[in-house]
């Protein structure tokens, strides 16, 4: 079963406009992931953000977490066309759970 | 190789048949994972490797899913007498055991029971 939800579900910009995607999460984590599927391929990893961080860039990209909200944000600025995929979040629990419990994903479409 | 390899990358049968799918992981990563992911569910875990031993098998449907990893290597989920609700893409992926390390995912293989 799915750990939380992401919103918004679906989001359509612009080349050039910044996208935020929000992720929720119910129990307590080790850390947090955001990854990236395009149409019909695999997930890429994009960003890792430890339970003790409460923002982490990379290139493009910003992820905050607020861990006394369970929730997580990623933002990619300066969008482009390439950008565009569904983008999941996902947890790995606190304890001895290794396993990554997904978000429902948001579906990013960035127009030229 | 370079990344997480699955085959085959599609595959079609009738139901009631059994499938076999394989992964092999990147070289050198010793927690191997599969997830199942469908349109009405998301993406779910299934079961997690550690070497050859499986200490989480907590996501398998049923007893019709079964899977093995042996050298600490390839690893194959097996699904027996298929059910149309075993129609998914299956997903490997792989780590390092060190924690706080990013899973990393192959392409998929996309099984449709008829």
């Amino acid at each position: 079963s799915q750990q939380g939800e992401e919103d918004p579900q679906a989001l359509s910009i612009q080349e050039g406009e910044n996208a935020t995607m929000n992720c929720s999460y119910k129990t307590s984590i080790n850390n947090l992931q955001w990854y990236r599927q395009n149409s019909g391929r695999g997930l890429v990893h994009l960003i890792l953000i430890r339970s003790n961080e409460r923002e982490k860039h990379s290139g493009r990209l910003r992820v905050t977490l607020d861990t006394s909200k369970k929730s997580s944000s990623l933002l990619i600025t300066a969008s482009r066309a390439a950008d565009t995929a569904s983008y999941f979040c996902a947890s790995i629990s606190s304890g001895s759970a290794r396993q990554l419990t997904f978000g429902s994903g948001t579906q990013l479409t960035v127009l030229p | 190789g370079a990344g997480v390899s699955q085959s085959p990358s599609n595959k079609v049968t009738e139901k009631g048949k059994d499938v076999e799918l394989r992964c092999d992981p990147i070289s050198g990563h010793t927690a191997l994972y599969w997830y199942r992911q469908s349109l009405g569910q998301g993406l779910e875990f299934l079961i997690y490797f550690q070497g050859n031993s499986a200490p989480d098998k907590s996501g398998l449907p049923s007893d019709r899913f079964s899977a093995e990893r042996t050298g600490g290597s390839v690893s194959t989920l097996t699904i027996q007498r298929t059910q149309q609700e075993d129609s998914a893409v299956y997903l490997c992926a792989s780590s390092s055991s060190i924690d706080n390390q990013p899973q990393h995912f192959g392409d998929g293989t996309r099984l449709s029971i008829l």
